[in-house]
């Protein structure tokens, strides 16, 4: 069966310090693979996706970038947190069907706060 | 932006009652998704329902697709406490990307 990790759960980093959050999958093979954020109460927001091995999309210019080295892991960067980036931040990995896109798979999450 | 919406945003009910939410959306999909998210956890798959279905039945959930308005509805029924969650829909069309919505917060008073 398919699993989707994701680590830490919890950081808590200053302002202007790096950040890496990683996800992996295991029990499929070229997933789509996509970072969101959620900030408290609120939706999600797409930040970037990936359909293969050093494809990344992007949603929105930030300061994060994300990163794909390996066919079932996804990495979410920064090289400087700003307060604005505190969030819950979620990995997903997608089926697809025959007809188009089916359905995502949710890590657990890793909730940032920068102070 | 082809992102749904949900209404109400928030919704408190007794248990044992019917829950229902709504979703919106602004453009063609291929198929639209409900998902659960318990507080501070990620978001669990619940239901899909493609484009050419226009009902979905799930245990106690039931789905409702009406693309000529472009909107969608969750029913629970008979609520449990458990049932307490946030719930989105999610609408997608034949490219890589899942539009969510801003959520309903359901409570269920046990």
């Amino acid at each position: 069966s398919q699993t989707i990790h994701q680590w830490p759960a919890t950081l808590v980093q200053p302002v202007g310090s790096p950040l890496s959050l990683e996800c992996t999958v295991e029990g499929t093979s070229n997933p789509n693979l996509y970072w969101y954020r959620q900030a408290a109460g609120r939706g999600l927001q797409l930040l970037f996706y990936s359909v293969g091995i050093g494809q990344i999309s992007s949603e929105v210019p930030q300061n994060l970038s994300a990163s794909r080295p390996q066919d079932r892991q996804f990495i979410l960067s920064s090289k400087k947190l700003l307060l604005s980036d505190s969030g819950f931040y979620l990995c997903a990995w997608m089926t697809r069907g025959l007809g188009g896109p089916d359905t995502q798979y949710f890590g657990p999450g890793t909730r940032l706060t920068v102070l | 932006s082809q992102q749904g919406e949900e209404d109400p945003q928030a919704l408190s009910i007794q248990e044992g009652e019917n829950a229902t939410m709504n979703c919106s959306y602004k453009t063609s999909i291929n198929n639209l998704q409900w998902y659960r998210q318990n507080s501070g956890r990620g978001l669990v798959h619940l239901i899909l329902i493609r484009s050419n279905e226009r009902e979905k039945h799930s245990g106690r959930l039931r789905v409702t697709l009406d693309t000529s308005k472009k909107s969608s509805s969750l029913l629970i029924t008979a609520s449990r406490a458990a049932d307490t969650a946030s719930y989105f829909c999610a609408a997608t069309n034949t490219g890589n990307q899942f539009y969510f919505g801003t959520g309903t917060s359901l409570t269920v008073i046990p």
